[in-house]
C-alpha cells in the first residue's frame, strides 16, 4: 500500500493568514482525498482531489477557502485561506487506487490564534 | 443521506477478553467496508477491509463479519492487548465514486 508524507505535522497560524499543506505519496495513485477531523470526532470528507483538474468539494466546502490543487498522481495540496479560529483542526491527506485500501498521512495539526 | 452508525462509542475490556464494534450502514450500493485504527497524534491506519462477496474475513487476532441483508458490519477482536487500546472507525462506500462514509468511531479500552 502507498505510504504518505505530509507537510507540515503541525502549524500555529495568525488569522487571516493561509497555510499549505502538502501530501506526497510514494507511488501514484488514483484517488487523493483531503478531511477535516475535529479533536476526538470522525473523519469529514473536505473533497476529492482530482489529477488535472478542479477538485470536487463537498456540501460546506468552497474552492474559495480551501483551494486544492494535484499537479500528477503522486502529490496533492492543500491551502486553507484566510483562516480563522474555526478553521483550528487535523487536516489529513488520504490515497489510494479505485480498488480502496486507502492509506492516511500522518495529519497536519492546525491551530489559529 | 447515506450514514453509518457505530457503537459503542466506548468500549472498557479487560486485557485478553474479546471486543466487538458495531456498525449499520444505509446505502445498499455499499459494497466495501474497512475498519482504521487510529491512535493518538496519528492518521488513521487500515486493519481489515471486507467486501461484499464475503461474509467473513479474519487476520490473526482480528475478524470482520459482514451481513448485507441487515445491513450490519462488526469487527472482533480476541485476546486483546494493551496496544490494541486506540479509537476505530468502520466505513462503507458511497456507491460507485469511491469515497468512504464513516462511523463515528469507538475508543477502545484495554484494561490490564
Amino acid at each position: 500500500s502507498a505510504v504518505i508524507s505530509q507537510k507540515p505535522s503541525r502549524d500555529i497560524c495568525q488569522r487571516g493568514t493561509s497555510l499549505t499543506i502538502q501530501c506526497q505519496v510514494d507511488s501514484q495513485v488514483t484517488m487523493m482525498f483531503w478531511y477535516r477531523q475535529q479533536p476526538g470526532q470522525s473523519l469529514t470528507l473536505i473533497a476529492t482531489a482530482n489529477q488535472g483538474s478542479e477538485a470536487t468539494y463537498e456540501s460546506g466546502f468552497v474552492i474559495d477557502k480551501f483551494p486544492i490543487s494535484r499537479p500528477n498522481l503522486t502529490f496533492s495540496t492543500l491551502t486553507v485561506s484566510n483562516m480563522s479560529p474555526e478553521d483550528s483542526s487535523i487536516y489529513l491527506c488520504s490515497a489510494g487506487d479505485g480498488d480502496y485500501g486507502y492509506t492516511f498521512g500522518s495529519g497536519t495539526r492546525l491551530t489559529v490564534v | 443521506g447515506e450514514n453509518v452508525e457505530q457503537h459503542p462509542s466506548t468500549l472498557s475490556v479487560q486485557e485478553g477478553d474479546s471486543a466487538v464494534i458495531k456498525c449499520t450502514y444505509s446505502d445498499s450500493a455499499s459494497n466495501y467496508f474497512p475498519w482504521y485504527k487510529q491512535e493518538l497524534g496519528k492518521g488513521p491506519q487500515l486493519i481489515i477491509d471486507i467486501r461484499s462477496n464475503v461474509g467473513e474475513k479474519k487476520d490473526q487476532r482480528i475478524a470482520v463479519t459482514l451481513n448485507k441483508t441487515a445491513k450490519h458490519f462488526s469487527l472482533h477482536i480476541t485476546e486483546t492487548q494493551p496496544e490494541d487500546s486506540a479509537v476505530y472507525f468502520c466505513a462503507a462506500s458511497r456507491g460507485s465514486n469511491y469515497q468512504l462514509i464513516w462511523g463515528a468511531g469507538t475508543k477502545l479500552i484495554i484494561k490490564p
